[in-house]
């Protein structure tokens, strides 16, 4: 069964680095993009940042980029995000998701089947 | 960038009605890259459509989904007491995935 576990969260000064980590079990982590997809409090969610499933590629929201790096290590089936110059809108749970790709004749299917509970991080002096 | 505005903000029903949710996108988008999500409070979002309208594997057939273009809509054919929570529809594009802002689905 596919899961997916994030830790690191926790109480942060603004302007100070946080890195979450996720870690993958059941299925095959080195075959997949991951994603991080984060819900600010009484908001929606919002997505973050995409890895490819061998890392060559990363892609990240407006709001994060250049402050945020998505990354992930294949042998530890583990993906990462680490968070620099967090600021008070940052605030929020951040889930780790799996990307499925599905590809056929036609067209190609894309979907984040697999979730992980969430962390917390809190923004705050 | 594509922009989901999702209707409504919030729908009250009781258990055995039909609920229909609303997905509008500011542009046209592929079905094949639009995803319909549920998410409870505490728990991790749970995929139930993707391609518009292909039920998640363990999805039960009471959700379906439809729509192309710019229009998707999520239909709850007979509300279970589970079934209350948010809802959220989710686009791909152009290496960027949006989310709309969701409906919550609430016990009247």
């Amino acid at each position: 069964q596919a899961q997916l576990a994030e830790s690191g969260g926790g109480v942060v000064q603004p302007g100070r680095s946080l890195r979450l980590s996720c870690a993958a079990s059941g299925f095959t982590f080195s075959s997949f993009a991951m994603h991080w997809v984060r819900q600010a409090p009484g908001k929606g969610l919002e997505w973050v940042a995409v890895v490819w499933y061998d890392g060559s590629k990363k892609y990240y929201a407006d709001s994060v980029r250049g402050r945020f790096t998505i990354s992930r290590d294949n042998s530890q089936k583990t993906l990462y995000l680490q968070m620099n110059s967090l600021r008070d809108e940052d605030t929020a749970v951040y889930y780790c998701a799996r990307l499925s790709e599905y590809s056929t004749l036609y067209d190609t299917y894309y979907y984040l089947d697999v979730w992980g509970i969430g962390t917390t991080v809190t923004v705050s002096s | 960038e594509i922009v989901l505005t999702q209707s409504p903000g919030t729908l009250s029903s009781s258990p055995g009605e039909r609920a229909t949710l609303s997905c509008r996108a500011s542009q046209s988008v592929k079905n094949s890259y639009l995803a319909w999500y549920q998410h409870k409070p505490g728990q991790a979002p749970r995929l139930l459509i993707y391609g518009a309208s292909t039920r998640a594997a363990g999805i039960p057939d009471r959700f379906s989904g439809s729509g192309s273009g710019t229009d998707f809509t999520l239909t709850v054919s007979r509300l279970a007491p589970e079934d209350f929570a948010l809802y959220y529809c989710q686009v791909y594009d152009n290496s960027r995935w949006t989310f709309g802002q969701g409906t919550k689905v609430e016990i009247k």
